[in-house]
């Protein structure tokens, strides 16, 4: 089975601009998180989506957005880039999310540079 | 609030020594907890799980235990090897997400 996939791999953007990230998750997983990775603040939570439904948001401002498709395939959008949103930016499946289990299988990663 | 709190790195092995990296954890509820590996250059790796007190999650000779009554799920191995180095995370879920240790690197010498 594949696993998780990340695209791009590595973007590089401006001050200013917007940037959108894309994730397939592992065929039958239905949840999908989203975390920012930096080495000041460490893995912190985004958004997860489970079945085009957002069930939970981190504590990021509103410049960082996120959805998911039916095929639960799930893109994130961050828009009016600063400096501080570069980072490595993790997406994670899980198959249904439901219970205490919640097991997540995490994707390589996009690397994200804002200059 | 659920936080997980574990020991600061980076910690430096010989190969073949005995290895522990420890995590507490404070919650409501029962959460399950994990540990994950972050290899350089990679994405996160679920290396075990437990799903309830006393549950022991084990994995490529890495073992821990879930302990109510302390609080934590503290990491061992019994004898690592270069190949070891890497960076662990503890974490535990709570309403849809995974909260985080902020990571232990480890660095296995030959």
């Amino acid at each position: 089975k594949a696993g998780v996939t990340q695209t791009p791999r590595y973007l590089i953007k401006t001050r200013g601009q917007q940037v959108t990230l894309s994730c397939s998750p592992i065929s039958g997983h239905r949840s999908v998180s989203w975390y920012q990775q930096t080495p000041g603040q460490g893995l912190q939570f985004l958004f997860e989506y489970f079945s085009e439904t957002q069930r939970n948001k981190g504590n990021f401002p509103g410049r960082f957005s996120g959805r998911q498709f039916s095929n639960s395939r799930s893109e994130m959008n961050v828009s009016t880039l600063e400096l501080g949103d570069s980072a490595l930016y993790l997406c994670a499946s899980s198959l249904t999310g439901q219970g205490n289990v919640y097991e997540q299988y995490f994707g390589p990663g996009t690397r994200l540079t804002v200059t | 609030g659920n936080s997980v709190t574990q020991m600061e790195g980076p910690v430096t092995l010989s190969e073949e020594a005995f290895l522990t990296i420890n995590c507490t954890y404070t919650a409501t509820g029962y959460p399950s907890l994990f540990w994950y590996v972050q290899y350089p250059g990679e994405g996160l790796q679920l290396l075990l799980k437990a799903t309830k007190a006393d549950d022991k999650g084990s994995n490529k000779g890495f073992e821990a235990t879930y302990r109510k009554e302390t609080t934590s799920f503290h990491l061992e191995k019994g004898s690592v090897q270069v190949s070891d180095s890497a960076v662990y995370f503890c974490a535990l879920n709570n309403n849809y997400q995974l909260i985080w240790g902020a990571g232990t690197k480890l660095i296995i010498k030959p």
